[in-house]
């Protein structure tokens, strides 16, 4: 248990649509990052949060954005879904350069 | 562009053999170095992870794994593996300051035989 916390576990969308994704930290974490995890890929980097700040980004088109909260929670928003979207969507917590606890992730299928 | 290769894809032992799953990795600077492991529908796990002195590092469940800066190498041991042990298992690397852009490998896949 990290207790790092993501919500839906699973969700289903079509082509096109658009998906919210949270993320709740673990308490006293201040940096949030977003992974994408296709199937039998490792994970890759999306984008980091710190203090509600972007703080470095992978190489992910501008259509996947991100929020951070006062509370360090977070979400991703990915609009106009695309097929090659379905894949499982890391949180994971920090501080800043510390070690990173990961969520059990979203499991998003796009048809 | 930093980048982080595991040599197999998928590694089948039985009970009590030994373990060695390997790593190379792809960049010129100072890297933070780190092994994690992925039991089946579980959370990715830290199992150990290198900053910086000893290279020879050891972590939880019996894992350790040895830096060796000259092959830009990060391989993963463990001397005898045990049937709980099968999960993926994902090497991944951070350039020193870039703490949570993790650089991850496809991963291996170890199933071990009871």
């Amino acid at each position: 248990e990290t207790g790092v916390t993501q919500s839906p576990t699973h969700l289903i969308k079509t082509r096109g649509q658009q998906v919210t994704l949270r993320c709740s930290s673990q308490s006293g974490h201040n940096t949030v990052s977003w992974y994408q995890q296709a199937l039998g890929q490792g994970p890759q980097f999306i984008f980091q949060y710190y203090r509600e700040e972007e703080n470095g980004r992978g190489n992910f088109p501008p259509r996947f954005s991100g929020l951070q909260f006062p509370n360090y929670s977070s979400e991703l928003n990915v609009n106009a879904l695309e097929l090659d979207d379905s894949a499982l969507y890391l949180c994971a917590s920090s501080l800043v350069t510390g070690e990173l606890f990961f969520g059990e992730g979203s499991r998003l299928t796009v048809l | 562009a930093q980048s982080v290769s595991q040599h197999n894809h998928h590694v089948i032992l039985s009970e009590a053999a030994s373990l060695e799953l390997g790593c190379n990795y792809s960049y010129g600077g100072t890297v933070n170095l780190f092994w994690y492991v992925q039991y089946p529908g579980q959370h990715l796990q830290l199992l150990l992870k290198y900053f910086s002195g000893d290279p020879l590092v050891k972590g939880i469940k019996g894992f350790e794994a040895e830096f060796i800066k000259s092959k830009f190498s990060f391989n993963l041991r463990k001397p005898s593996v045990q049937w709980s042990d099968t999960a993926e298992y994902f090497c991944a690397v951070t350039a020193i300051l870039q703490g949570g852009k993790l650089i991850f490998g496809q991963g291996t896949e170890l199933s071990v035989k009871p």
